[in-house]
């Protein structure tokens, strides 16, 4: 089971803003990898993928996107909040079947 | 640029089947998982299984007993069959694109397709 907190982040424009994902069991794979990557899905656009394996940024990303964490705790960092990153942020693991998904973290503006 | 473009019905009654299919335009079709995850307001985002290109599954075992997932490498799709829906199927079904090297890695989202299960 994967829990996030907060599960809503009002956040000033330019003022960071954090999301934590905790799983029950540790999501280190028999492989040495750790599967836990992080969504973005904001209103009427497709749900994109801005990190994965903890802490890799996917092409595209804007660097002020973050991620870090190992074994069960894990963390999403914005450094600077812009209008265009309200949305839901999830938290998925790939080290167990079948995959499962955080609850979802609305971040909004202030 | 890949994009992935879903279509089925939307509209089902109790004890039919859902049928969706995924179609993948740009990029290659192996050296990926394909999955179907749904969404709905009950219980968020839920993995529902994924293929590879060589035909080969996994399924979430809450719905195993009811789902198949197939591909058709020729036309670059892969398709979702889930039997006998109740209402709590209702969702917004989602086919996704995951890398190989990066499981979880889910890259490319298709648009959804809202399926309602009502009598």
């Amino acid at each position: 089971v994967l829990t996030q907190t907060p599960l809503s982040s009002p956040v000033t424009l330019g003022q960071p803003a954090s999301i934590s994902c905790r799983s029950s069991q540790s999501l280190v794979h028999s492989d040495g990898n750790t599967y836990l990557s992080w969504l973005q899905q904001r209103p009427g656009q497709p749900i994109r993928l801005l990190i994965y394996k903890i802490s890799n940024r996917f092409s595209g990303v804007p660097d002020r996107f973050s991620g870090s964490g190992a074994g069960t705790d894990f963390t999403l960092k914005i450094s600077r909040v812009e209008a265009d990153d309200v949305g839901v942020y999830y938290c998925v693991q790939a080290t167990q079947f079948p995959r499962t998904f955080g609850q979802g973290t609305k971040v909004e503006i202030k | 640029q890949v994009q992935l473009q879903q279509w089925g019905a939307g509209l089902l009654k109790p004890s039919e089947t859902l049928s969706l299919i995924c179609a993948v335009y740009g990029g290659s079709f192996s050296g990926y998982y394909w999955s179907w995850i749904r969404q709905s307001p009950g219980k968020g985002l839920e993995w529902i299984g994924e293929i590879d290109h060589r035909g080969r599954t996994n399924y979430n075992p809450s719905l195993k007993s009811r789902v198949t997932i197939s591909v058709d490498t020729s036309k670059k799709q892969f398709s979702l069959n889930l039997n006998s829906v109740t209402a709590a199927d209702t969702a917004i079904y989602y086919c996704a694109r995951e890398l190989l090297v990066a499981r979880g890695a889910f890259d490319y989202w298709g648009q959804g397709t809202p399926v309602t299960v009502s009598s």
